[in-house]
């Protein structure tokens, strides 16, 4: 099984659609929790970290649940400019590395 | 500024060359990855480094070398060995459990 595994998509979604990703992680004393955005040919970036609480950032709402090992991401009122590859980042437990998954492809349309 | 800096941008590669891809943080980060990516895939970790003169083998490390020397430096060498070279490249680096800021990559082509 892999460390981190998201659905790949493409996710094709009308603009103003909300729409959510899973991750599922399987080592159980991960510590830290992100979503990153990468466009075609870039680097990615940094789109939120995850608290256990929950947190959201305008249109944007990540969850984590440790019962289950898995994060979300809800995306509300999607906009064009939202398509992208949306990427789950786990920092194993007991150490600091850093476990991308192969991220999940957005594309918006009109 | 602060930030994570690769280069370079561009690289090309003749068959059966070494080369070397760097990267420099001015962070203060303990924590440098190096990753590489195919076009349509996703990360695959080659090696980190959580530490000065420490390193680990990541998920596809044959065929690389890597050092850490310094703290700001964690330059990746791609040797004859790693029969398909070409790829986007990415470092990044962390502090302790925290998240990851990138380079902005390097395009390696094998000519």
């Amino acid at each position: 099984r892999k460390e981190v595994e998201q659905d790949p998509g493409p996710f094709n979604v009308p603009e103003g659609a909300t729409v959510a990703f899973n991750c599922t992680y399987s080592n159980s004393a991960s510590q830290s929790f992100f979503w990153y955005r990468q466009d075609c040919r870039k680097e990615p970036k940094l789109l939120m970290s995850v608290y256990s609480s929950g947190n959201e950032d305008g249109r944007f709402t990540a969850q984590l649940n440790r019962a289950s090992q898995y994060i979300s991401l809800l995306i509300r009122d999607s906009k064009l400019s939202d398509s992208a590859t949306y990427l789950c980042v786990v920092n194993r437990g007991g150490g600091n590395k850093l476990t991308f998954g192969t991220g999940t492809q957005l594309k918006v349309e009109l | 500024d602060g930030g994570i800096t690769q280069s370079p941008k561009y690289l090309f590669r003749k068959e059966g060359q070494n080369v070397t891809l760097s990267c420099e943080q001015n962070l203060n980060h303990d924590a440098m990855y190096w990753y590489r990516q195919d076009p349509g895939q996703g990360l695959r970790l080659i090696y980190y480094s959580q530490i000065v003169n420490d390193f680990q083998k990541g998920d596809i490390a044959e065929g690389y070398s890597v050092s850490r020397e310094k703290k700001e430096s964690f330059p990746l060498t791609v040797t004859s060995a790693q029969k398909n070279p070409t790829a986007f490249y990415l470092c990044a680096s962390s502090g302790w459990r925290t998240e990851a800021f990138f380079g902005q990559g390097t395009r390696l082509t094998v000519v």
